[in-house]
């Protein structure tokens, strides 16, 4: 059975940095590209960055490029994502994503929420 | 960007009726679309992939066609725990992009 369980979460100050992690089991963590997409409360999907199987490629959305950082350890099966100069608009719950049918969001973890708030 | 808009945000329907749910393209995404089922407090759940490909488990009732800018989700028969929110999303070109959502609610 995959598994993805995020942490790393919680209530930070505006401008403050967290490393968010998805542990992953139940498949093949170094064959498949992986992604992480938020939700504001109340709010739709937002997508946030995606890394290639082996971290040589990653993508970020515009709203976080040069802020947040995506990487993966495929010796632990895990997947990060370290948040800088955070914003209120931040606010979200942070899921990781396998993306096993090409970068389609296949099998998702609960999330960890981030706050961004003094 | 590729932007997706969902139409309607909100369809009020009955169970056992037919809903037809509809993802427009800013620009043509071939049919490299998906469709996504978010119950409340949980992850979403792909439901279609490639735009009428069924992923694992999902239910026949649920099925997705279209391609270009004009895609559809069509929930044959509702049932009671189809009343949800779905949301679209294309991998056509980055960034990836995800529509607003629609929000399925009992009549």
């Amino acid at each position: 059975e995959v598994q993805l369980l995020e942490s790393g979460g919680g209530l930070v100050q505006p401008g403050g940095s967290l490393r968010l992690s998805c542990a992953t089991s139940g498949f093949t963590f170094s064959v498949y590209a992986m992604s992480w997409v938020r939700q504001a409360p109340g709010k739709g999907l937002e997508w946030v960055s995606s890394i290639s199987i082996s971290g040589a490629n990653t993508y970020y959305a515009d709203s976080v490029k040069g802020r947040f950082t995506v990487s993966r350890d495929n010796s632990k099966n895990t997947l990060y994502l370290q948040v800088n100069s955070l914003r209120a608009e931040d606010t979200a719950v942070y899921y990781c994503a396998t993306d096993r049918s090409g970068w389609y969001k296949d099998s998702w973890g609960q999330g960890t929420l981030v706050t961004v708030s003094s | 960007e590729i932007v997706l808009t969902q139409s309607p945000a909100t369809l009020s329907l009955s169970p056992g009726e037919r809903a037809t749910l509809s993802c427009r393209a800013s620009q043509s995404v071939s049919t490299y679309l998906a469709w996504y089922q978010q119950k409340p407090g949980q992850a979403p759940r792909l439901l279609i992939y490639d735009a009428s490909n069924r992923a694992t488990g999902i239910p026949a009732r649920f099925s997705g066609s279209g391609s270009g800018t004009d895609f559809t989700l069509t929930i044959s028969s509702l049932e009671p725990e189809d009343f949800v929110v779905y949301y679209c999303q294309q991998r056509s070109n980055w960034p990836l992009t995800f529509g607003g959502g629609t929000k399925v609610e009992i009549k």
